[in-house]
């Protein structure tokens, strides 16, 4: 069955430090998404992708984050100066141009910033 | 603002009872609900939808009711077994984007 997949399963790093968190979505899905969720909190939405630019974003995704779709099936999530609240868990996921309120998530990258 | 939230945080049911997991919604313009499971280390996963112009639906072993009038969804998990014990998420969806709003969870604990 295909599945998006997240590398890497968990990104330890200094405060100030830049991370790229990366996703491969499922392949013939257009749709594509980050969301990330703090340690017992739901899970919140940060960013949508769709024909190579963002759709939508959220007030947490501000100018410390960006998403690039570099290869065709690769979509990372860039933190340029992470912060000790950036600590969470980080989902990517994807949905198909059909069915696109159903979203596929990956199994996440847990960030933690020390 | 838009917020979808949960009754019951916790709760237990017996291996081989039904369960029933309650959300709340408030932003009336979504049009599709969504029920995700989330199992620890792993991320959310789908388990049914439904339209904003059905009130029920039904997939194998559950079934999601949507009551518009009181903005109320349920999930609804037939013979449960323990390998149903997860986070049960109801999320919306709202918006151009397709953003998913997730609300706070309930934990399912199936007693054997």
């Amino acid at each position: 069955e295909p599945e998006v997949t997240q590398t890497p399963s968990h990104q330890v790093t200094q405060m100030g430090q830049e991370v790229i968190l990366r996703c491969v979505p499922i392949s013939n899905h257009l749709y594509f998404y980050w969301y990330r969720q703090i340690l017992g909190q739901k899970v919140e939405f940060l960013v949508s992708f769709y024909n190579n630019e963002i759709s939508e974003k959220s007030e947490i995704f501000d100018d410390q984050f960006s998403v690039e779709r570099p290869d065709g099936s690769n979509f990372t999530l860039k933190i340029r100066s992470t912060k000790l609240e950036d600590s969470a868990m980080y989902f990517c996921a994807s949905s198909d141009p059909i069915a696109k309120n159903i979203q596929y998530f990956g199994a996440g990258t847990r960030l933690s910033v020390l | 603002g838009e917020s979808v939230g949960l009754h019951l945080p916790t709760l237990s049911v017996q291996e081989g009872d039904n369960s029933i997991i309650n959300c709340a919604y408030s932003n009336s313009a979504s049009d599709y609900f969504i029920w995700y499971k989330q199992e620890s280390g792993k991320g959310p996963q789908f388990i049914i939808d439904i339209r904003s112009n059905m009130d029920k639906r039904q997939g194998q072993r559950v079934t999601v009711l949507l009551n518009k009038t009181v903005k109320h969804l349920s999930l609804q998990i037939a013979a449960t077994q323990p390998g149903d014990s997860a986070v049960y998420f109801c999320a919306e969806n709202s918006g151009y984007g397709n953003k998913l709003v997730f609300g706070a969870g309930t934990i399912l604990r199936v007693k054997s």
